[in-house]
């Protein structure tokens, strides 16, 4: 199976902050990266597909880049609704893994 | 609207068997893969299993594989997950979610609320 580790699994921002979240995976597994924001009581929420393609509806400053190993997800501007908590999620191939995700808090 | 609504969740014994349902609408419902995905206290997301939009083709976590199956019917736009020889780590809140395509690429676009599993003595 493909392991997703992210870093940090924790982070405290301020609203306007730049933030970036990364994911490594134990193997190449292309452009096949997505991202999803979960708040609590919420329905997960697609933010970011095939490592850089933004999910219709989400807002431009979210962005990931990458490829093959190493990805990253960024937050050009914190916004208050920004904080969740984020996952990155391989669809290379089954089983589909996720990273342990990333908690943004407010500083 | 895509609207996914799941239920069955409850408090089981250890050992005993849970139906989740995932009511679907605003999509053609054959047209897509579904997966459900969990999210263990204190842990991350764990991807469970997935369905073909046919039906015809499914996949498990290894965790769940002989313990639960899923299944689809077209005529109630409805996903399912059966789930047999329940343990205290299956506890967790289950999301069904759409796959964007019919066979399952595992790019979930949209997601349920989630329904609660409890398995305790």
């Amino acid at each position: 199976d493909i392991q997703m580790t992210q870093s940090p699994s924790s982070l405290s921002a301020s609203v306007g902050d730049r933030v970036t979240i990364t994911c490594r995976a134990t193997q190449s597994i292309s452009s096949y990266l997505n991202w999803y924001q979960r708040e609590p009581g919420k329905a997960p929420k697609l933010l970011i597909y095939a490592a850089s393609s933004l999910q219709g509806g989400v807002p431009s400053r979210f962005s990931g880049s990458g490829s093959g190993t190493d990805f990253t997800l960024t937050i050009s501007s914190l916004q208050p609704e920004d904080f969740a908590t984020y996952y990155c999620q391989q669809s290379y191939s089954t089983p589909y893994t996720f990273g342990q995700g990333t908690r943004l808090e407010i500083k | 609207e895509v609207q996914l609504l799941e239920s069955g969740g409850d408090l089981a014994q250890p050992g005993g068997s849970l139906r989740l349902s995932c009511a679907a609408s605003g999509f053609t419902f054959s047209s897509y893969a579904m997966s459900w995905v969990r999210l263990a206290p204190g842990k991350g997301l764990e991807w469970v299993s997935a369905i073909s939009g046919s039906g015809s083709s499914t996949n498990y976590a290894d965790s769940v594989k002989g313990r639960f199956t899923i299944f689809r019917d077209k005529s109630k736009n409805t996903l399912y997950l059966q789930m047999n020889s329940l343990r205290a780590e299956d506890t967790a809140v289950y999301y069904c979610a759409k796959d964007w395509s019919s066979g399952y690429g595992g790019t979930l676009d949209y997601w349920g609320q989630g329904t609660l599993v409890t398995v305790s003595s």
